[in-house]
């Protein structure tokens, strides 16, 4: 619908797994975004990449290593989670300029037991 | 730092009352943004202002900017059960051009 898709769409884990979120933009767009919403908080914005390069990341747990290899494709790998991890994952695409209009993706569940 | 606070957190209004949310930010904003987040969904754009006390309508969705573009209000007239999810703001910071969003308004209709 919005051109933005993720995959899983939910994931439950154990604090010692590894996995990776994966998003991808048919937009065209040249900047992407991951974020975090829990159930008691704002949109947490984690990292920004434009055009591939990581621009922004806003004190995040080196837990969470983003990856993006092209100006389409963005994950986050994650690793040895904390059950306060537990949140909404959502990726987002803009058009880098006046307005960064952001384009969201249905977001992963995410469930560290 | 830069903080975009909304207000209510939660509204709950009866099906047909008007509804407002408020989107205050501690520095001046070069745009301002809405989105709306269906439960269970993610956040979708609902309109972008940028000029200082600019009003835009939507259907019976009215949203101010501010004279100063330090805040915004979305007004919703004869709320309908369709309007339920949460409403965020969201601009860019005019010095550092940082890209923030507020905190969000629940709002809930009952029928």
């Amino acid at each position: 619908e919005t051109g933005v898709t993720q995959t899983p769409r939910h994931l439950v884990m154990g604090m010692t797994n590894k996995k990776s979120l994966k998003c991808e933009q048919h937009l065209g767009h040249n900047a992407m975004y991951w974020y975090k919403q829990s159930a008691k908080k704002p949109l947490e914005l984690m990292f920004v990449y434009n055009f591939k390069e990581q621009t922004e990341n806003n004190s995040v747990p080196s837990r969470f290593s983003p990856e993006c290899p092209n100006s389409s494709h963005l994950f986050l790998h994650l690793h040895t989670l904390q059950p306060e991890d537990s949140a909404l994952y959502l990726c987002a695409s803009s058009q880098p300029g006046a307005t960064d209009t952001q384009y969201f993706g249905p977001g992963t569940r995410l469930t560290v037991l | 730092g830069q903080q975009v606070m909304q207000i209510p957190q939660y509204q709950h209004v009866q099906e047909g009352e008007d509804f407002t949310t408020y989107c205050n930010s501690s520095t001046t904003l070069s745009n301002i943004q809405w989105y709306k987040q269906r439960p269970g969904g993610h956040p979708v754009f609902l309109i972008q202002l940028v000029k200082s006390g600019e009003v835009k309508k939507q259907k019976r969705l009215t949203f101010q900017f501010g004279e100063a573009k330090k805040n915004s209000s979305l007004h919703i007239t004869a709320t309908q059960t369709t309007d339920v999810g949460t409403y965020f703001c969201a601009g860019h910071d005019s010095g550092t051009y940082k890209y923030i969003f507020g905190t969000g308004t629940r709002l809930k209709v009952l029928a």
